[in-house]
């Protein structure tokens, strides 16, 4: 089946400490995106890629860091620089060039920074 | 700027009954896509349905349906024979181009037995 992959689910981390999230899809989409989810919030973009080797800073990007070395890879970092890591992240992927600019979502990752 | 809101936090209906969720935008592009994503509680975001801007037709997929009023630039989704399985957060949102998607901040809609 295709589809988008993160892992793991939840991930807990000492303040202080960089820590990547994965996010894999098997759907052959150009466009890859990273959003974060806090209660009472929509989604805000993080940083998204349109091709390999090429990825632009979304509305929140400070205190991430992302690689897009295979079309199929997306990982985030969130390093010790953001200041309230804790939220729920979600990986998307969109087809280019159809237009109707629908994101596939991914399942998600808790993360939460103690 | 494009803007999404969503002005109901909270909704709730009684299964089989019919609920409108409400949604308003602000965006000076002409060509764009609406859309309805849910999210259950497993935290999956599905798209519900895709509204583009310059079709004037309403939208439908089974018993979700759109009210799209480009001119007020108002997007309501209306669930029609609510069933348990719609209990989620709905959110709204609007894209012009594959860099860009806005979401609203989303509405918890419980439906009752």
């Amino acid at each position: 089946d295709g589809g988008i992959t993160q892992s793991p689910k939840y991930l807990f981390r000492k303040e202080g400490q960089n820590v990547t999230l994965s996010c894999e899809q098997n759907l052959n989409h150009d466009a890859m995106y990273w959003y974060r989810q806090d209660p009472g919030q929509g989604l805000r973009l993080i940083y998204y890629s349109q091709i390999v080797n090429d990825f632009q800073k979304g509305d929140i990007a400070e205190g991430y860091s992302v690689s897009r070395e295979k079309k199929e890879s997306f990982p985030l970092t969130v390093t010790s620089a953001q200041k309230n890591p804790t939220a729920f992240y979600l990986c998307a992927s969109s087809i280019l060039g159809q237009g109707s600019y629908e994101q596939y979502f991914g399942p998600g990752t808790r993360l939460t920074v103690t | 700027a494009q803007t999404v809101t969503q002005s109901q936090p909270e909704m709730s209906v009684q299964e089989a009954e019919t609920v409108t969720l409400s949604c308003t935008y602000d965006t000076s592009e002409s060509n764009y896509y609406l859309f309805w994503y849910k999210q259950p509680p497993s935290r999956q975001m599905i798209l519900v349905i895709r509204q583009e801007a310059y079709k004037q037709q309403n939208a439908t997929e089974n018993r979700f349906s759109v009210n799209f009023q480009k001119a007020a630039k108002s997007f309501s989704l209306k669930i029609s024979d609510s069933q348990l399985g719609d209990t989620a957060m709905y959110f709204c949102a609007f894209s012009y181009n594959n860099n860009d998607m806005r979401f609203g901040a989303g509405t918890r809609l419980t439906v009752k037995p």
